[in-house]
């Protein structure tokens, strides 16, 4: 999707090692939200930021961190990886035209 | 919490044929509504929205109605087409602050040449 980019795309970790996954988007929007696609499931809410230097628990924030420290640039960070937290994550964007959403990162934890 | 669920989650058609997905929500302060295609692999498309004052609005070849009375939605898809296949997702934006979405379950909308 044009504006919101993932990277990485794909990632295995074993069970207790951390990662960063990054958003970035060059739209300049004060929102920006993660959220977390399991199986058979629609999306749900990890956390959100309204604008650099905030940050906002969604409804499934255990076990995440995030962070906003440029405009452009929303982080989600696993301190522990559990196999619980695999899953496809999607980053998204918001003015009050709409979202854009990235193309996802798929994490397997082993 | 508040929920957003699916009355189908799987829906089979006839290319040519028309197709309606049905939504259900549970907040009644919510006053914005999206429908999202996801294709395998790819993140949530948007289709149309609608905002709690209207009942029904129309896009290209897909139109949206709204009924508060019942908190219920639909996605109708005119001609359906091959290329429709995917699953369909409706988003709830809430009747509060910041957007946040919840989203309903899916419906996979399979489309037979």
């Amino acid at each position: 999707n044009a504006g919101v980019t993932q990277t990485p795309k794909f990632r295995v970790l074993k069970t207790g090692q951390s990662m960063t996954l990054l958003c970035a988007q060059d739209m300049n929007h004060e929102y920006m939200y993660w959220y977390r696609q399991d199986p058979g499931m629609g999306l749900r809410l990890i956390h959100y930021s309204v604008g650099e230097g905030t940050t906002a628990k969604g409804e499934v924030p255990d076990g995440y961190n995030v962070s906003r420290l440029k405009k452009q640039n929303f982080l989600l960070g696993l301190e522990s990886a559990a196999p619980s937290q695999t899953s496809v994550y999607f980053c998204a964007s918001r003015t009050t035209d709409g979202y854009t959403f990235g193309s996802g990162t798929r994490l397997t934890v082993v | 919490g508040e929920s957003v669920g699916l009355h189908l989650p799987t829906l089979s058609v006839q290319e040519g044929d028309n197709s309606i997905i049905n939504c259900a929500y549970s907040n009644s302060a919510s006053d914005y509504f999206i429908w999202y295609k996801q294709e395998s692999g790819k993140g949530p498309q948007f289709i149309i929205d609608i905002r709690s004052n209207m009942d029904k609005r129309q896009g290209q070849r897909v139109t949206v109605l709204l009924n508060k009375t019942v908190k219920h939605l639909s996605l109708q898809i005119a001609a359906t087409q091959p290329g429709d296949s995917a699953v369909y997702f409706c988003a709830d934006g809430g009747g509060t602050s910041y957007g946040k979405l919840t989203f309903g379950q899916g419906t996979i909308l399979t489309v037979h040449p």
